[in-house]
């Protein structure tokens, strides 16, 4: 089945440093949905960055991703972090198929990114 | 505008009682998820509905699960005979018509069972 996998577990950055979180996926479609979320402390998730065209970077906020179906990639890349980008990061696959469904999505286990001044 | 709205907030049960979570989605919205939260397992899907209609409960646990949407404005999730394991953040999203738009989260529901 589908299935996403992330950078695991803490990722402890200080503030200035590039930020990278990986992101690799599995699907049958030839045509996948790929979304980053974020989750700041006692918040609910809410949309980074999405993508469905094949090698086009998509930018928000500082934050930055390509979606590479050769190598079944989306990472999350920032130039510099900023102590307020410390929060949960998920990675995510929409399994829709056009004309057929809504697609929910199938997420990978989380990121947590802590900043440090 | 109002996002989804999710109540109660928080909940806490003894094991064996039931519990009924309830949302709104986001007026306009026709597709309708729940999902679940808990450090160990991350986010994980639970079910959907589109115009109302069940489409998707692969990741409903089966015996004490169930969820429904008697109308546009509204779902619920209910679980019977609540477990310790059963605790979590319990996340309702709307997204507007297609699979490629935005789900937007609304705040959860954390359910404790003790």
């Amino acid at each position: 089945g589908d299935s996403v996998t992330q950078t695991e577990g803490l990722v402890t950055l200080t503030e200035g440093l590039p930020v990278m979180l990986n992101c690799t996926y599995q699907t049958i479609y030839s045509n996948p949905f790929l979304f980053w979320y974020v989750q700041h402390l006692n918040e609910s998730p809410r949309l980074l960055l999405k993508s469905f065209t094949d090698n086009k970077r998509t930018e928000h906020q500082g934050f930055h991703a390509t979606l590479h179906k050769s190598s079944s990639s989306f990472h999350l890349q920032k130039s510099s972090a900023q102590l307020s980008d410390s929060a949960l990061y998920y990675c995510a696959l929409s399994d829709y198929v056009v004309g057929y469904n809504q697609g929910k999505l199938i997420f990978g286990q989380g990121t947590k990114l802590s900043i440090k001044p | 505008n109002a996002g989804v709205i999710q109540t109660p907030r928080h909940k806490v049960t003894g094991k064996g009682q039931e519990a009924t979570l309830w949302c709104e989605p986001i007026s306009g919205h026709s597709a309708v998820f729940w999902y679940r939260q808990t450090i160990v397992q991350g986010l994980e899907f639970l079910t959907y509905f589109r115009n109302q209609a069940p489409i998707d409960d692969s990741g409903m646990p089966k015996e004490r699960f169930s969820a429904q949407m008697p109308n546009q404005s509204h779902s619920t999730l209910k679980i019977q005979s609540t477990q310790p394991q059963d605790s979590a953040v319990y996340l309702c999203a709307s997204s507007p018509r297609t699979g490629q738009d935005t789900q937007y989260f609304g705040p959860g529901t954390r359910l404790l069972v003790l």
